[in-house]
Order: C-alpha cells, then sequence, then structure tokens
C-alpha cells in the first residue's frame, strides 16, 4: 500500500539532548525520501531529504538514515533547542502514481 | 517556498457555498498540489497536476475542483458537496513529478460558519 507509519506521534526531550523519528514504508521501489518541519500554524517546510542511493546524510545537527532492505529511515537531531520545537513529517515518493506520501507527523517538544 | 503565494490567508463560508481558494508560483514548476490539513493530523492530497491542462485526483477529492490553465496557477474550488470542509489548506509545488522536493504556499484556513 501507499502508507508510511511514523512514530512516536509526541516526543518530549531535554534541551540538549538528542531527538530521534523513525519512519517505515512500503513501496521497496521509492527512491526519495523527504523530511518537513511545521511550526505551529505555518507552511511545512524542507530541512534534509535523503535518495536511495545513500545509506545516510547530514546537515549540522540534523542527520537522516535510510535502510532499504527493512523499508525505514529516520531522523536524527542532536544537540537540540527550543527551536526545533515543532511537528515533523517524513515522506516519501510512491513510485507507480509519482506523488508523496506523508506520515502523520510527530509533534517534538524540547524541555528547558 | 518564497516564489509560491496563496490567498486568502483566512476565509469564512457559509455552510451551501462554492468558494475558490488561489494559488500562484513564479518558480517555474511542473508540477502542483493540494493538500488539507486538519488540527493535529497530516497531510492529505486532494489533487495534483503534473502539467498544464491535466491533473489528478488525489486521496481525497470528493466535494473539490481543480483548474491548470496556466502553469503559474492551479485554484481549488471547495464546493457544497465537501461535507465537512473546515480545515487548513496548503498548495505546494515541484520542479517535476514525484522524486523532487515540494515547496509549501502559506495556507489558507478555510471555516465553515
Amino acid at each position: 500500500g501507499e502508507n508510511v507509519e511514523q512514530h512516536p506521534s509526541t516526543l518530549s526531550v531535554q534541551e540538549g539532548d538528542s531527538a530521534v523519528i523513525k519512519c517505515t514504508y512500503s513501496d521497496s521501489a521509492s527512491n526519495y525520501f523527504p523530511w518537513y518541519k511545521q511550526e505551529l500554524g505555518k507552511r511545512p517546510q524542507l530541512i534534509i531529504d535523503i535518495r536511495s542511493n545513500v545509506g545516510e546524510k547530514k546537515d549540522q545537527r540534523i542527520a537522516v538514515t535510510l535502510n532499504k532492505t527493512a523499508k525505514h529511515f529516520s531522523l536524527h537531531i542532536t544537540e537540540t533547542q527550543p527551536e526545533d520545537s515543532a511537528v515533523y513529517f517524513c515522506a516519501y515518493q510512491y513510485s507507480s502514481a509519482s506523488k508523496i506520501i506523508f506520515g502523520s507527523g510527530t509533534r517534538l517538544s524540547i524541555r528547558p | 517556498d518564497g516564489g509560491i503565494t496563496q490567498s486568502p490567508k483566512y476565509l469564512f463560508r457559509k455552510e451551501g457555498q462554492n468558494v475558490t481558494l488561489s494559488c500562484e508560483q513564479n518558480l517555474n514548476h511542473d508540477a502542483m498540489y493540494w493538500y488539507r490539513q486538519d488540527p493535529g493530523q497530516g497531510l492529505r492530497l486532494i489533487y495534483y497536476s503534473q502539467i498544464v491542462n491535466d491533473f489528478q485526483k488525489g486521496d481525497i477529492a470528493e466535494g473539490y475542483s481543480v483548474s491548470r490553465e496556466k502553469k503559474e496557477s492551479f485554484p481549488l474550488t471547495v464546493t457544497s458537496a465537501q461535507k465537512n470542509p473546515t480545515a487548513f489548506y496548503l498548495c505546494a509545488s515541484s520542479m517535476e513529478r514525484g522524486a523532487d522536493t515540494q515547496y509549501f504556499g502559506p495556507g489558507t484556513r478555510l471555516t465553515v460558519l
């Protein structure tokens, strides 16, 4: 099917600690996996993406890992800061329909 | 995402009325999309268009209609057949269909009175 499962739905971490969000998808032909951040009342914005020819990609405090065999990918945020508080959506390309399927979102809260 | 705009930001509608939400982009993107977001929920695809004069239904197309007469514009009409239209509507565009970054507009919050 088209669905992507995203866990956890809510996550609270102490400022400075790491946060990990995981997604599992079903389409083995997928080759594009973006992550979006949405602050309250705002538009989703791309924070990082990965294509299937690599297993990991890093951009400062944010990293994404991809395991194509197991069909899951994860977002890692290190040294969390208050401005990281938001809803994060994973997504993947559903190849047969050439569209992006979004996860249900993870609400990340950073405790001071 | 600065090159994709939506209007209005807030829209109020009486039951039984059709309303049209505007989406314009100056990014020269081929593909455009409409999503619906309910409070605390994810993004659900309403319609998408990969090229001018062509569009496809998404997962929740019932009660909605679109047109793509120009590359830059992809308006969404919420018809009276949509029974629960109150939601946050997001438009997006990408250079190509599928495996390409989608850039979102600021959204329109529709409330049915």
